[in-house]
């Protein structure tokens, strides 16, 4: 398995607070993304990373923040959690771009609900 | 844009059974396409993937799929299903990026 770790793996918060999920690689991939799954909707790309500070939105963004200081780290800030955004999170990483028909590595997930 | 479309959500095979989950995408350019399953509470994991060359991609655990660019379509296929490959399955589509169908969540009966 691709060397990727995410945390927290499961969470719990409540409407309104800040909450910031963190994907690390060990792989030394230039990129690096962050999904949400929910039933009926596959996964759906929330932002992601294609170098240190480089980061750009994906479709479902509003609502989520991200940051990349060093290469092994992304991570996924919501700002204010709602409820609309319990959900699992997956970080994916990437040698290459999509476009490029190189494959995604995805992470155990995180399983965030929000009361 | 670019889409993706599973139009079978969830399926029920009994062990032995044969295996066919459609996959049909939208894009203008060039695509790669790929497929990933995901097993009760694990990651998704990649099954097999097309770049160009042969249309029919032959997979992990006897999984293969035919690309047919006049029907836009990537479907998965595997001759006897086995009880574990119970698993939700998600068609993939890299144009400018990567976009996931809906899923389609498998139930093989023992």
């Amino acid at each position: 398995d691709a060397g990727i770790t995410q945390s927290p793996r499961h969470k719990v918060t409540e409407t309104g607070t800040p909450v910031t999920l963190r994907c690390h690689q060990t792989e030394n991939h230039r990129y690096m993304y962050w999904y949400r799954q929910d039933p009926g909707h596959g996964l759906r790309l929330i932002h992601y990373s294609y170098g240190v500070k480089d980061t750009d939105k994906g479709e479902v963004s509003d609502g989520y923040s991200v940051s990349r200081s060093k290469t092994e780290d992304f991570l996924l800030t919501l700002e204010s959690a709602t409820s609309s955004q319990t959900s699992v999170y997956f970080c994916a990483i990437s040698r290459l771009a999509g476009e490029v028909g190189n494959e995604q590595f995805f992470g155990p997930g995180t399983r965030l609900t929000v009361l | 844009a670019q889409s993706v479309s599973q139009h079978n959500h969830h399926v029920i095979l009994s062990e032995a059974a044969s295996l066919e989950l459609g996959c049909n995408y939208s894009y203008g350019g060039t695509v790669n396409l790929f497929w990933y399953v995901q097993y009760p509470g694990q990651h998704l994991q990649l099954l097999l993937k097309y770049f160009s060359g042969d249309p029919l991609v032959k997979g992990i655990k006897g999984f293969e799929a035919e690309f047919i660019k006049s029907k836009f379509s990537f479907n998965l296929r595997k001759p006897s299903v086995q009880w574990s490959d119970t698993a939700e399955y998600f068609c993939a589509v890299a144009g400018n990026m990567l976009t996931f169908g809906g899923g389609t969540r498998l139930m093989v009966k023992p």
